[in-house]
């Protein structure tokens, strides 16, 4: 079946610091994929997508590219802040179980000033 | 503005306890979903619903049962609450004229069972 994989935390950077978190996936069919980060105490918000390969989401300075030859969808993010601290979430839409989202476990970031 | 609401945000309950855990939307979407969240588990589909009419469950599906009362509307309950239940429990919704099905999020139900 469809899954996630995701790099497992805690990520602890410096503030500026350069942060990569890895995430490849398992899927039949070309599904979209997420990011999605949980800020302490908060529900889910979406932070970027790509619906398609090759596709590059991007949002609040975060970027991940949609590699079908890599099965993979990589979040980066050049110069972090304290204030990114949250968990991470990749996921991608099944369309077999009627497009909800299949996450990985997630990814805690800690950034430090 | 447009939501996802949950009822109620905090429950502690009782092993052998009905629990029913609601969630409304005003973003017009025709899709809901009910979701756990496990620390290290990531989250987990319970149960999802197309339209009032069309339920269908999920991955852990066991334990839990879902009535979609109108197109706003899906609540989840708990026959019979047991400890392994304690979770983060979250609503969502989507549309299919949404591009790559984004989901909307509610802020979650932080569910105790002693």
């Amino acid at each position: 079946g469809n899954s996630v994989t995701q790099m497992e935390g805690p990520v602890t950077l410096s503030e500026e610091a350069f942060l990569t978190i890895n995430c490849t996936y398992t899927a039949t069919g070309y599904p979209s994929l997420f990011w999605y980060v949980q800020y302490p105490g908060e529900g889910l918000q979406l932070l970027l997508k790509a619906t398609k390969a090759d596709d590059k989401g991007s949002n609040k300075g975060f970027e991940a590219t949609y590699r079908k030859e890599t099965t993979s969808f990589h979040l980066e993010k050049g110069s972090v802040q304290v204030s990114d601290s949250a968990v991470y979430f990749c996921a991608l839409s099944d369309r077999q179980a009627g497009t909800a989202l299949i996450f990985g476990k997630g990814t805690t970031l800690s950034v430090s000033s | 503005d447009a939501d996802v609401t949950q009822t109620p945000r905090n429950r502690i309950t009782k092993t052998g306890k009905r629990i029913m855990l609601e969630c409304s939307q005003t973003k017009g979407h025709d899709r809901m979903y009910w979701y756990r969240q496990d620390p290290g588990l990531g989250l987990r589909l319970i149960y999802y619903s197309f339209d009032v009419k069309d339920i269908n469950k999920g991955e852990i599906s066991d334990g839990y049962s879902v009535s979609r009362q109108a197109q706003a509307k899906f609540s989840l309950s708990l026959e019979s609450a047991i400890p392994n239940q304690t979770a983060l429990y979250f609503c969502a919704t989507s549309d299919r004229q949404i591009p790559g099905h984004e989901q909307f999020f509610g802020p979650g139900t932080r569910l105790t069972v002693l």
